[in-house]
């Protein structure tokens, strides 16, 4: 079993719908969480890190579920723009030990 | 400010072949880190530098593969007698300190082993 797991996708959705995906992972010790942005063909970038308590910037909402070991991202009102692979990251209690997830690929349509 | 750069952008080689692989990270950043993401694939650490502290190697997948970073700054990738399973995409990633927040990446170099 992966550390990080997630729904490879292709989630194909039109525009203006709501999306939402997670991410569970294996670890109870991981420590932060965070989803990153990859385009094609370029490097990833992150989108947000995920808090306890949850936290939403903008469309984004991400939620972290400790006892069941997963976290998730919902995106409303989506924009063609957001069509890219999105990459669950947890990290453990070492800097080094960050765990990349395979990333969900979502395609908007107009 | 400039971000993360990596060069070569792409490199092309033979079978049995060596290769260096440059990233310079953000100016201050600590942490620098190497990670390798073949084809419709996550991301696979290889190695994880921070500072004068020992490097994390847990990741390289052979002893072919190597780094190190000079003046904690610039680092180097070294993949000695390159195969084809080596081909993917390297990415380099630097983070301020404490080093393990937000993860800055360099546009990749990609590794083509004929």
């Amino acid at each position: 079993r992966k550390e990080v797991e997630q729904d490879p996708g292709p989630f194909n959705v039109p525009e203006g719908a709501t999306v939402a995906f997670n991410c569970t992972y294996s670890n109870s010790a991981s420590q932060s969480f965070f989803w990153y942005r990859q385009d094609c063909r370029k490097e990833p970038k992150l989108l947000m890190s995920v808090y306890s308590s949850g936290n939403e910037d903008g469309r984004f909402t991400a939620q972290l579920n400790r006892a069941s070991q997963y976290i998730s991202l919902l995106i409303r009102d989506s924009k063609l723009s957001d069509s890219a692979t999105y990459l669950c990251v947890v990290r453990y209690s070492s800097a080094s030990k960050i765990i990349f997830g395979s990333g969900t690929r979502l395609s908007i349509r107009p | 400010g400039a971000g993360v750069s990596q060069s070569p952008s792409n490199k092309v080689t033979e079978k049995g072949k060596d290769v260096e692989l440059r990233c310079d990270p953000i100016s201050g950043h600590t942490a620098l880190y190497w990670y390798r993401q073949s084809l419709g694939q996550g991301l696979e650490f290889l190695i994880y530098f921070q500072g004068n502290s020992a490097p994390d190697k847990s990741g390289l997948p052979s002893d072919r593969f190597s780094a190190e970073r000079t003046g904690g700054s610039v680092s180097t990738l070294t993949i000695q007698r390159t195969q084809q399973e080596d081909s993917a995409v390297y990415l380099c990633a630097s983070s301020p300190p404490p080093g393990w927040e937000t993860q800055y990446f360099g546009p990749g170099t990609r590794l083509l082993v004929l």
